[in-house]
């Protein structure tokens, strides 16, 4: 299975509620990045968290680092509409080279 | 400061032609990576280069499919001889450093006949 694994796959919730997603991986990394993906576009970055970081915030955005469970998690602070998309965490790692790993994504869906 | 430009953004091409993706990073970057995205899923890291040097393409596959980031000009992804399941959205980012953000461009999206 992929390095990162996001959790839930889908996610409904109503305008101004909180959306939690979750990513788990399995070896040790050097960061881990969230990114945005609206339907046929490209990825937006949100956040990049470095291993010996917790967490991090930007504007309604919450992302912690757990290293120990190796788990990450992202919270959308009273969501809105335009936050429906799809969300993707991606672990980067030195495996004899750089590389960087995505998983299969979160969709968000936001209901006005 | 542009972001990451991709071209063509669209490409149509009939079994057995070849497709050439470019990819222009952002200015500064000397670091940039390809990635491959089927409908619905996450994205498939493809390679890993740096300026005239090909450092991770364990993503690519063996046959049909090279990449190259010369000296000079953008980055190319080129597949020979394409199948029908090439079909897919091909992205490609940059980043300044190998452990920094990496910025995606818009993507291609080719379709093969």
């Amino acid at each position: 299975s992929q390095q990162g694994e996001e959790d839930p796959q889908a996610l409904s919730i109503q305008e101004g509620e909180n959306a939690t997603m979750n990513c788990s991986y399995k070896t040790s990394i050097n960061n881990l990045q969230w990114y945005r993906q609206n339907s046929g576009r490209g990825l937006v970055h949100l956040i990049l968290i470095r291993s010996n970081e917790r967490e991090k915030h930007s504007g309604r955005l919450r992302v912690t680092l757990d290293t120990s469970k190796k788990s990450s998690s992202l919270l959308i602070t009273a969501s809105r509409a335009a936050d429906t998309a799809s969300y993707f965490c991606a672990t980067g790692m030195n495996t004899g080279g750089f590389k960087t790993i995505f998983g299969a994504g979160t969709r968000l869906f936001v209901k006005a | 400061n542009a972001g990451v430009m991709q071209n063509p953004r669209h490409l149509v091409r009939r079994r057995g032609q070849e497709a050439r993706l470019r990819c222009s990073p952002m200015k500064g970057h000397s670091h940039v990576y390809w990635y491959r995205q089927l409908p619905e899923e996450g994205l498939k890291f493809m390679v890993y280069l740096q300026k005239e040097n090909i450092i991770d393409e364990s993503g690519m596959p063996k046959e049909r499919f090279s990449a190259e980031f010369p000296k000079e000009g953008p980055s190319i992804l080129r597949i020979q001889q394409v199948v029908r399941g090439d079909s897919a959205a091909y992205f490609c980012a940059s980043s300044p450093k190998v452990t920094d953000t990496q910025y995606f461009g818009p993507g291609t999206r080719l379709t093969v006949l």
